[in-house]
């Protein structure tokens, strides 16, 4: 299976600085990655699809590139509602997996 | 908007059979435009993907799971229903339910089920 390994697992922000989430596959899976996040005790919810393509209703300051085995999620400017654990995804080869997460906390 | 619901025990003891349904509102689950799966979460720890299926009945499976894993769907009740079989403790976990694309994104999920198997 793929596996998807995300760095760092863990990242401390102030609302001034970026955060940056890499996403490293083991083997190539084109651009069919996507990026969730998911806030204390609540489900999951699709951030970014397909590497980079934008979804309805997600704030512009999330963005996300990359193709091949190597993934990137940018927030900018980060509020402290976007502190949350996020999640790639890859739908290219079965089954399908998930990264370990990424726990973002805000300052 | 679509709306998915987790029910089921959440409470199953070790050997037994994990069974949980999904029920969506808000779309049909016989459309043509989407699969239907199961993802679990242990405590404190990342996501896991099941399964899925289709309207038609075609199913997927991860191999990785220990326990034996059997996915249905009802048309007639637009549910569609998860079974683990033979649970250890390792198999306690929030469950969810969720609608993946046409290009298996995962557009919508359930609000998830904790499932403890404890004696």
């Amino acid at each position: 299976e793929i596996v998807l390994t995300q760095s760092p697992d863990f990242q401390s922000v102030t609302p001034k600085e970026k955060v940056t989430i890499t996403c490293r596959a083991s083997q190539s899976i084109g651009g069919s990655l996507h990026w969730y996040q998911q806030k204390p005790d609540q489900s999951p919810k699709l951030l970014i699809k397909f590497a980079s393509q934008s979804i309805s209703g997600v704030p512009s300051k999330f963005s996300g590139s990359g193709s091949g085995t190597d993934f990137t999620l940018t927030i900018n400017s980060p509020e402290t509602e976007d502190a949350a654990t996020y999640y790639c995804h890859q739908t290219s080869t079965l089954p399908w997996t998930f990264g370990q997460g990424t726990k973002v906390e805000i300052k | 908007q679509v709306q998915l619901q987790e029910s089921g025990p959440g409470l199953v003891k070790p050997s037994e059979t994990l069974s949980l349904t999904c029920s969506v509102s808000g779309g049909s689950i016989s459309s043509t435009d989407y699969y239907w799966g199961w993802i679990r979460q242990p405590p404190g720890k990342g996501l896991e993907w099941i399964g899925s299926i289709y309207y038609s009945g075609s199913t997927y499976y991860n191999p990785s799971l220990k326990s034996p894993v059997t996915i249905s769907v009802d048309t007639s009740k637009n549910h569609f229903s998860l079974q683990l079989s033979s649970v250890t403790a390792a198999d306690t976990a929030v469950y969810y339910c969720a609608r993946h694309t046409s290009t298996w994104t995962i557009d919508y999920w359930g609000q998830g089920a904790l499932v403890i198997v404890s004696s």
